[in-house]
């Protein structure tokens, strides 16, 4: 079936620093959300791309449905950004239906 | 806004109970979405729900489960003589009609089957 494979499964940055998360695609997706559990466990969505870029304060993501990826850059990270994040790509004809990346737990320390 | 609503929070139930789990959407919401979260399968579709109708139970296990949607305020899952693999969190989202593929997830119900 379809596959999300998503990485680093974890990161540790400094406050201040940034990186990126990764989700590749095995199929050509339709488009990715990218999502926060925080701390009352809820998965909070944070962007929801069909293509190109979008860009929300200190977070950037991009898709590339051709190459199939999907990226999620952190820059600036600061303590509360630490939590689990998700991707979760639509196929084609069942949008609805998200297959989830295994999440990147990241941890800003101070 | 309280968001996507699940109760209970934490369910234990013994081998071959039944188990009934409850979820709001957020109001205004047509479209309610049912997955479930284990270590090893991570986060799986289960079922979905557009204006009340069951659309899509796919990713239902055939036997003991079961979802419903009586009304636009509420989808229950139920699943009936629960086995320790059904151990896992459900996770409830819901999505508005012009925007149906952005999900609003709830917090989730451990269910912890003994």
């Amino acid at each position: 079936g379809d596959q999300v494979e998503q990485s680093p499964s974890a990161l540790s940055l400094h406050e201040g620093t940034g990186s990126a998360l990764r989700c590749n695609f095995t199929t050509t997706m339709r488009a990715v959300q990218w999502f926060r559990k925080n701390s009352r466990g809820s998965l909070i969505n944070l962007f929801y791309l069909a293509s190109g870029t979008k860009e929300n304060g200190r977070l950037k993501s991009a898709f590339d449905s051709k190459e199939r990826y999907s990226t999620l850059h952190i820059r600036d990270a600061q303590l509360e950004d630490s939590g689990t994040y998700f991707c979760a790509a639509e196929a084609g004809n069942m949008g609805y239906k998200l297959t989830f990346g295994t999440g990147t737990s990241l941890l800003v320390d101070p | 806004n309280a968001g996507v609503i699940q109760t209970p929070r934490h369910k234990v139930t013994g081998k071959g109970q039944e188990a009934t789990l409850w979820c709001e959407p957020i109001s205004g919401h047509s479209a309610v979405f049912w997955y479930r979260q284990t270590i090893v399968q991570g986060l799986e579709f289960l079922t979905y729900f557009r204006n009340q109708a069951p659309i899509d139970d796919s990713g239902m296990p055939k036997e003991r489960f079961s979802a419903q949607m009586p009304n636009q305020s509420h989808s229950t899952l139920k699943i009936q003589s629960t086995q320790p693999q059904d151990s896992a969190v459900y996770l409830c989202a819901s999505s508005s009609r012009d925007r149906e593929n952005t999900l609003y997830f709830g917090a989730g119900t451990r269910l912890s089957v003994l």
